[in-house]
């Protein structure tokens, strides 16, 4: 099946700071998701983008399909962008998301 | 707004105890998921449903078995708990649509989760 990797496994910050996270995948994709998982548990999506680039608030998101690869923005962050991001991918005849092992980010005030 | 809702958030039970997990969504989705969330492991998917009474494995099937009766209900069974079954479990909805020669599928929507704990 589909290879799914993120990176980095691990990010800390500081309030304001800028990042880049990365999904890179084995095979071409249908689509492509990212998700926040707050401290709590709770998986929100953050993005649908299988190819483009979209844009939220201080979130933006690029998928790059002929190259394999999505990269979530985040900019100014602050404290409550903690938590664990996954991107997920279908591909081929699946409508099954498979996911990414995830990006731990800790935003220190 | 798209709610999945988990029937526990926490739950501990005693090793050989049949669990049943239950999830409801309130979107007419005809996609539903189970997947299990371990620690360094992200998330695996362990049974999905595309429609009503219809159910294929996902990659860790073993000790678990599933139940679609009905449209908004998902509901994952654990026969006889064991104690490498806690873990954090994530009950997920979402649409899909025939575009003729292909399948497609609308966003993911998941539940808060239900975290067990076998002693």
């Amino acid at each position: 099946g589909i290879q799914v990797e993120q990176s980095p496994p691990d990010l800390i910050l500081q309030e304001g700071a800028n990042s880049t996270l990365r999904c890179n995948f084995s095979d071409s994709v249908n689509n492509l998701q990212w998700f926040h998982q707050n401290p709590w548990g709770q998986l929100i999506n953050l993005f649908y983008i299988p190819s483009g680039t979209k844009q939220n608030g201080r979130l933006s998101a690029t998928t790059v399909a002929t190259e394999r690869y999505s990269l979530l923005y985040i900019s100014s962050s602050q404290t409550t962008d903690s938590g664990v991001y996954f991107c997920a991918v279908e591909s081929g005849g699946s409508y099954i998301p498979t996911f990414g092992r995830g990006t731990s980010l800790i935003v220190h005030p | 707004d798209v709610k999945v809702t988990q029937s526990s958030r926490y739950l501990v039970k005693r090793t050989g105890e049949k669990v049943f997990l239950e999830c409801v969504q309130d979107m007419d989705h005809e996609n539903m998921f189970w997947y299990r969330q371990d620690p360094g492991l992200g998330l695996r998917l362990i049974y999905f449903s595309y429609d009503v009474k219809m159910k294929e494995k996902g990659d860790i099937p073993e000790g678990y078995s599933v139940s679609r009766e009905k449209k908004e209900r998902f509901s994952l069974i654990l026969e006889s708990a064991s104690t490498n079954q806690t873990s954090m479990y994530l009950c997920a909805s979402s649409f899909y649509w025939d575009r003729g020669q292909v399948l497609d599928t609308g966003e993911l929507f998941f539940g808060e989760g239900s975290r067990l704990t076998v002693l």
